[in-house]
């Protein structure tokens, strides 16, 4: 069965540091979101992505944060300047038609750590 | 603002039924999701109401209410792997997702 993967599963970094975290979606799938996960907290919505180009994001993702999809099959959640209240678990999730009705699959998360 | 609250825990006996209720409040509305999810894992996709009834798939079957802004997940035979959180989640605009407080199942031997 088709799944999204996640790369890297954990990663520590400094304060202030940049970071990359990679998805590669389902193949056939055109919808592309991110989402974090406080410890213990819900899901927050952070960005959907279609057509190379941003579809919808939340006040959580200002400036610091971009997404891009460098090639056919990756999709990159960029953190600029991290802070000690982004430590969370990301997840990135894909669906084919985006439509109220179709599934979101997630993938694993990576769990960030700021330091 | 849109919220969706969800009581924070529920506690069952294995082979019970149990029911996780949602309320929600959102600007439009285009269906309710139920995402289960087991510690370190990522959400996965149980069930979709986009109109009110009873929709069933196995020992799990989730009820909307529109009128209400109410629904709710039902599980049924409760086995000790069904241990884990549950969100519901809505569609808010066109590409935007809103999930639920969650609430932790403990299911007991």
């Amino acid at each position: 069965e088709p799944e999204v993967t996640q790369t890297p599963s954990h990663q520590v970094t400094q304060m202030g540091q940049e970071v990359i975290l990679r998805c590669v979606p389902i193949s056939n799938h055109l919808y592309f979101y991110w989402y974090r996960q406080i410890l213990g907290q819900k899901v927050e919505f952070l960005v959907s992505f279609y057509n190379n180009e941003i579809s919808e994001k939340s006040e959580i993702f200002d400036d610091q944060f971009s997404v891009e999809r460098p090639d056919g099959s990756n999709f990159t959640l960029k953190i600029r300047s991290t802070k000690l209240e982004d430590s969370a678990m990301y997840f990135c999730a894909s669906s084919y038609s985006g439509g109220s009705t179709d599934t979101q699959y997630f993938g694993p998360g990576t769990r960030l750590t700021v330091l | 603002g849109q919220s969706l609250e969800q009581p924070s825990e529920v506690t069952a006996v294995e082979g019970a039924i149990v029911q996780i209720n949602c309320t929600y409040q959102t600007s439009g509305f285009y269906g309710l999701s139920w995402y289960q999810q087991h510690d370190g894992g990522a959400p996965t996709f149980l069930s979709y109401n986009g109109l009110d009834g009873l929709e069933e798939t196995g020992r799990f079957s989730s009820f909307l209410s529109r009128s209400d802004s109410y629904g709710y997940l039902l599980l049924q035979e409760l086995q000790m792997k069904d241990s884990a959180s549950y969100f519901c989640a809505v569609p808010s605009g066109t590409y935007k997702y809103i999930f639920g407080t969650g609430t932790r199942l403990k299911v007991l031997a």
